[in-house]
Order: C-alpha cells, then structure tokens, then sequence
C-alpha cells in the first residue's frame, strides 16, 4: 500500500508560536487530507486538497497541496492550548478510495505554558 | 443520523471470545472503512467497503477479524477468539466514495482484552 512519512513525530511549543508540519509520499496522492485527533475521540477532518498547487485555510489552519503532488504541509498560526493533540495526514492513494485511506503515523503537538 | 455512530464505546472481553463492534455511517455514505488504533499509535487500515464492491479485506491482521456492511449501511467487526494484542481503539469512518473522499470518523470503540 501507499506510505505516508510525517514530520515531525513531535513538537514542543511555547503558546502563540506557529507550527509546521509536513507529509511525503514516495506516490503521487490526488487528494491530501489533514486530521485531528483529540484524546479519547476520533480524528476530526480539518482540510482537505484537491489541486496541486492548492493553498486552503481554515481561520488559523493553512494547508498546501505540493507542485508535486507528493507532499503536503499544514501550519497553525499563533497557537492556543486547544491545538493540542496528535495532527494526521492522509490520501485516497489510488483509485479515488481503494486500498482505504492511507494515514501519517501523525505529528503530536504539545503546547507548554 | 449526524455523524458517524459506534457501540459500544468501550468494550471490555475475556482472552478467547468473541467480540462484535458496530458502525452506522453517515447516511447516503457509500464507503466506509475500519481503522484500528493502538494507544498513542497511528491509524492501521483493517477493511473497506465501497458501495456493492467486495470489500477490501487487505488490511485484516488474521482470519480471527471479519467485517460485513448489511444493506448498505450498517456494518459490524467481529473479532473471534480475541487475544490481548487486540486490546486497541477500533474507528469507523464513512464518506461518498470516489466522489468525495473525506471520511468522517465516529468516536470509536475501545476494546480491553483481559
């Protein structure tokens, strides 16, 4: 199956820092999707991309589709307590669906007061 | 309903039963997938089902795990003779399919084998 590489596995922040992170494929995906995973809950979809080149944003969320379409990164501007937890990104693959979705190992974000 | 549902939220099992975990989809959701989580760990893709296809069972760690989508819609895990390296966090996610493939997932079913 499709592999996703995700960095970085963690992140120590100081409130109000922004944060990058980023996915690689050895792949081409013709959708990234990025997720967030509070403790105890199921991931939430946060942005999703369609188009290489693509830039979205969610308020402080950002997320680019790469030229190449074997990478994606998402950034959080001006980070707040409630961005913790553990942010996963993910891509049909091939086949719009087959195989399933393919997931990141995820990046955790710990933000320290 | 709203949003992706599972059940039970948490399931404790004795070494050797059986166990059944059940996802209802959003509805009108042609896919829907299980993902299996360990604590602190990322999410392994177990199967998937996309409208009247045959399932893609490529995921499943042994022939003690199976999956079936009744109508469409509902679909259970059962996990037979469950050992204690199943204890895990099992998520269900369902979306549109090849039109649109952002998945919803529910809260997930955490199963404790004793």
């Amino acid at each position: 199956g499709q592999q996703l590489n995700q960095s970085p596995q963690s992140m120590f922040i100081q409130e109000g820092e922004d944060v990058s992170m980023n996915c690689t494929s050895s792949s081409i995906f013709n959708t990234w999707l990025w997720y967030k995973q509070d403790p105890g809950e199921g991931p939430v979809l946060l942005i999703a991309l369609y188009k290489a080149g693509e830039l979205t944003s969610n308020g402080r969320l950002t997320a680019q589709f790469g030229i190449t379409r074997k990478d994606s990164f998402l950034n959080i501007s001006a980070s707040i307590p409630s961005d913790v937890g553990i942010y996963f990104c993910a891509g049909p693959g091939r086949g719009g669906g087959a195989d399933g979705l393919t997931f990141g190992k995820g990046t955790h974000l710990i933000i320290q007061p | 309903g709203a949003g992706v549902s599972q059940s039970p939220s948490n399931k404790v099992t004795e070494k050797g039963k059986d166990v059944e975990l059940r996802c209802d989809p959003i509805s009108g959701h042609t896919a829907l997938y299980w993902y299996r989580q360990s604590l602190g760990q990322g999410l392994e893709f177990l199967i998937y089902f996309q409208g009247n296809s045959a399932p893609d069972k490529s995921g499943l760690p042994s022939d003690r795990f199976s999956a079936e989508r009744t109508g469409g819609s509902v679909s259970t895990l059962t996990i037979q003779r469950t050992q204690q390296e199943d204890s895990a966090v099992y998520l269900c996610a369902s979306s549109l399919g090849r039109v649109r493939t952002e998945a919803f997932f529910g809260q997930g079913t955490r199963l404790t084998v004793v």
